[in-house]
């Protein structure tokens, strides 16, 4: 069974803070890693695949990085906005095409 | 394109009942999938496909059938409900190349009485 990591579970912020979030993968058999953006009753809503270590993504006020390994992936959110309160997902892919969700990251933006 | 798409958007069964969950895509995608999301535990793979024909067993694919007869279309059956199986489904697909993105469906809110 793979396990994708995510943490923290939960975060609250006021608005402007900048934070930064973790996901953690097995760093064997790496293929790809997706970061999506998960709001309350909609479907998940890609952000990033990364697929080379040491890529780094961004949108926007939103960048990701990735070590594939040792097995991790930043997400970062630049001054954030009560908009960007969501779950923020990500899902390891190892060769063979089967994705591998973590449990999320709830972001909770205060105004 | 009308992407993922997915019916019913809400379903009650009593236990036992069974039921199929219908999923397609109009993007000519070879990867298809179904993961169930429960509360704190995130999305769970079901069953998943690598192209029509082929079909593989997820995280929890235990009570769940799936075929895939054409590329287009992606059933999710429920042989048996139970109460276990109360949770919102979500089909979705992407091509199988390396860096493409996965889409997902609206989701199937279901609940077993």
């Amino acid at each position: 069974i793979l396990n994708v990591e995510q943490s923290p579970q939960s975060l609250h912020v006021q608005e402007g803070d900048s934070t930064n979030f973790t996901c953690s993968f097995p760093s064997s058999n790496f293929y790809a890693l997706h970061w999506y953006r998960w709001e309350t009753a909609k479907s998940p809503e890609a952000l990033f695949v990364m697929t080379l270590n040491g890529d780094e993504k961004k949108k926007g006020r939103i960048s990701a990085t990735l070590n594939t390994k040792e097995g991790y992936s930043y997400l970062y959110i630049k001054g954030s906005q009560p908009e960007d309160s969501a779950t923020y997902l990500c899902a390891f892919r190892e060769y063979g095409n089967k994705l591998v969700f973590g449990a999320g990251t709830i972001l909770r933006v205060k105004s | 394109n009308a992407g993922v798409t997915q019916t019913p958007k809400f379903q009650v069964l009593k236990t036992g009942q069974s039921m199929t969950l219908q999923c397609a895509q109009d993007m000519n995608h070879e990867y298809m999938s179904w993961y169930r999301q429960d509360p704190g535990m995130g999305l769970r793979l079901i069953h998943y496909s690598v192209g029509a024909g082929i079909t593989d067993q997820g995280e929890v694919p235990n009570g769940y059938n799936v075929s895939r007869s054409t590329t287009e279309d992606f059933p999710l059956r429920l042989l048996s409900a139970a109460p276990s199986q109360t949770s919102v489904y979500f089909c979705a697909s992407k091509q199988k190349a390396q860096g493409d993105t996965q889409y997902f469906g609206p989701g199937t809110r279901l609940t077993v009485l």
